[in-house]
């Protein structure tokens, strides 16, 4: 059992918003603004998409964005495209001891 | 540009040790808050992260699995190895080693994985 929770799956059309959400609780996402998301396509290694809760890294697109609020963590993906379709993971520092600490991934459909 | 490899055996029989190694390029052991970590993912399922070496020599290992793993670096061969003892069946997976940036607290470069199947 991952340490974070995330649903298992989510779809959307083209062209739509969806988000994915990331609870934990107040030792790792409520304690830290650190939590990345990475997208993982089948057989290839994961993506970093989002790092810090909400910033970017360079070549990713604006489309993708993050927040948190609270124990919880959320990707938002505007204008979806086929290409999207993919496994998405969050994950979050969790302190000196624990460190890192991955959810449990979300499928991403694209209807 | 960044890049890691990762290297071993494919095949590793229960109680057997695991040893890992991770080659990179692009980027330096020696330059201050750059890491490198260690991240598995068994067949089917999420990703689990296991361990994390600094510049500084600096190691994090996953609580539930620190007993069993040991994380080095050579600097001057550009590899970080990986060790797990033990190994069974449950630790089939897909091992991962990324790069760590300076200021950036997130995996954000990966290597391509390698497979590695613990059976008799």
């Amino acid at each position: 059992q991952s340490a974070l929770t995330q649903p298992a799956s989510v779809s959307g059309s083209p062209g739509q918003s969806i988000t994915i959400s990331c609870t934990g609780t107040s030792s790792d996402i409520g304690s830290y603004n650190l939590v990345s998301w990475y997208q993982q396509h089948p057989g290839k290694a994961p993506k970093l998409m989002i790092y810090e809760g909400s910033k970017r890294p360079s070549g990713v697109s604006n489309r993708f964005s993050g927040s948190n609020s609270g124990n919880t963590a959320s990707l938002t993906i505007s204008g979806l495209q086929a290409e999207d379709e993919a496994h998405y993971y969050c994950c979050s520092y969790a302190g000196s001891s624990t460190f890192w600490v991955f959810g449990g991934g979300t499928k991403l459909t694209v209807l | 540009q960044i890049t890691l490899k990762e290297s071993g055996p494919t095949l590793v029989k229960p109680t057997q040790t695991l040893t890992l190694t991770c080659t990179f390029s692009g980027f330096s052991l020696i330059t201050s808050a750059v890491g490198v970590g260690w991240i598995r993912q068994p067949p089917g399922k999420a990703l689990e992260w296991l361990a994390l070496i600094y510049w500084d020599d600096d190691k994090r290992y996953s609580p539930s699995l620190k007993s069993r793993l040991t994380i080095t670096k050579d600097t001057s061969r550009n590899q970080v190895v990986l060790t797990m003892t033990n190994m069974d069946p449950v630790d089939t997976g897909t091992y991962y080693c990324a790069h760590v940036a300076a200021g950036e607290p997130a995996f954000d470069i990966w290597g391509q994985g390698t497979m590695v199947t613990v059976s008799s």
